[in-house]
């Protein structure tokens, strides 16, 4: 298993530029996040889905938005960039399995920086 | 925001016990307290959680006070390679998403 992959690795944005973020995992967990992480500071959840079609805004979703087409597919959108969304983008998943485990499995981040 | 309160920084020396603890004074009965860490600049890596019972694992185990107002997550012989931000955090919500707050900067001096 590959896990959670996320592209591209690092980005460079122009402000009013939009791109899309790009989240994979091929573990058919059904829950998927997307947090980002400014420097020095500890991760802060966008949007969140619990299935495929189903998402919702987490606490910082403003200027961001998501789809869930399919079980393996997370991307995160931005519309028009800007250098408050410079950051540091973390996708993760996890399986709602018997018993109580929540693990969250983490892709190694998208570092975008809006200039 | 985060209903967990870490110490900003530690220091261990390599091969002895790192101790870091956590408050968790307002989780509710039926939260689970988990634990993470961050290497720099990676994603953050599952370690441990926990409800009321201490647990233990290949990687730490678990004190949680009997009141589950605090834990202690323990590494039993520190290697410079668990220098790294430990998160406490509960995992409350629809979804069991996390909310992280700051961390504990763990540094193992050789």
């Amino acid at each position: 298993n590959a896990g959670v992959t996320q592209t591209p690795k690092f980005r460079i944005l122009k402000i009013g530029q939009s791109m899309t973020l790009q989240c994979t995992q091929d573990m058919n967990h059904n829950y998927m996040y997307w947090y980002r992480q400014d420097p020095g500071m500890g991760l802060k959840l966008i949007y969140y889905s619990v299935g495929a079609g189903i998402t919702d805004k987490g606490e910082v979703p403003n200027g961001y938005n998501v789809s869930r087409s399919t079980t393996e597919d997370f991307p995160l959108r931005l519309e028009l960039a800007a250098p408050s969304q410079t950051s540091v983008y973390f996708c993760a998943s996890s399986f709602p399995g018997q018993g109580t485990s929540y693990e969250q499995y983490f892709g190694p981040g998208t570092r975008l920086t809006v200039t | 925001d985060a209903k967990t309160t870490q110490p900003t920084s530690m220091d261990c020396a390599e091969g002895r016990a790192a101790n870091l603890p956590c408050n968790h004074s307002t989780i509710s009965g039926n939260e689970y307290v988990y634990w993470y860490r961050q290497i720099h600049s990676q994603g953050p890596q599952y370690i441990i959680h926990g409800l009321k019972n201490n647990e233990t694992n290949e990687m730490a185990s678990l004190i949680i006070t009997e009141d589950r107002k605090s834990s202690t997550l323990i590494l039993p012989h520190a290697t410079l390679r668990d220098t790294a931000v430990y998160y406490c955090i509960d995992n409350s919500g629809s979804a069991r998403q996390l909310t992280f707050g700051s961390g504990t900067q763990l540094t193992v001096l050789p």
